[in-house]
């Protein structure tokens, strides 16, 4: 089945830096998003790109949709403490008439105060 | 703001014995999916539905499994004779024109 790989796997930042995270894939997907997961709750939508190259951001949040559709980034700017928990991006073969979300592995992030 | 409901929060449960999750879709979505996520992996996909039918699922989704829209704002996953490795996080989404999934907090399924 299709893989995405996702990194770092976890991270330690101080509060008020900048983080960035990204995924790649060996498939193409024709839509890029970003989950965070708190624990014990759902994943909830960040960020949603559908076109390679895009840029889009989200208050303090800005994803890109790579050139190539295998591959995405996140970044996170002047962190917080309530930006800890885990990050996860998902490929979508929309296009495909495939509309299963395939995760990545998550990105855990925690915030030093 | 409009959210995805999931019922019981956690199910207890004997190996053998079949399970019911509950979820309730956001209102004016057509598409339904449950995902389960083992503790500490990634999320994976189970099966998605639409039109009232199955529209894809996964490797995971054996004869085990089945989903059901009963009335017009449920969307329950059944598993009927669980497994220990059934144990895990079990969430429905919902998404109006298929692509943004929202999800719900989640079921933890615990099987002995």
């Amino acid at each position: 089945g299709q893989q995405l790989n996702q990194s770092p796997q976890s991270m330690f930042i101080q509060e008020g830096e900048d983080v960035s995270m990204n995924c790649t894939s060996s498939s193409i997907f024709n839509t890029w998003l970003w989950y965070k997961q708190d624990p014990g709750e759902g994943p909830v939508l960040l960020i949603a790109l559908y076109k390679a190259g895009e840029l889009t951001s989200n208050g303090r949040l800005t994803a890109q949709f790579g050139i190539t559709r295998k591959d995405s980034f996140l970044n996170i700017s002047a962190s917080i403490p309530s930006d800890v928990g885990i990050y996860f991006c998902a490929g979508q073969r929309a296009g495909a008439g495939s509309y299963q979300l395939t995760f990545g592995k998550g990105t855990k992030l925690s915030v030093i105060p | 703001e409009p959210e995805v409901t999931q019922t019981p929060s956690h199910q207890v449960t004997q190996m053998g014995q079949e399970v019911i999750l509950r979820c309730v879709p956001i209102s004016n979505h057509l598409y339904f999916y449950w995902y389960r996520q083992i503790l500490g992996q990634k999320v994976e996909f189970l099966v998605s539905f639409y039109n009232n039918e199955i529209s894809e699922k996964s490797e995971i989704f054996d004869d085990q499994f089945s989903v059901e829209r009963p009335d017009g704002s449920n969307f329950t996953l059944k598993i009927r004779s669980t497994k220990l490795e059934d144990s895990a996080m079990y969430f429905c989404a919902s998404s109006g024109l298929a692509i943004e999934q929202f999800f719900g907090p989640g079921t933890r399924l615990t099987v002995l």
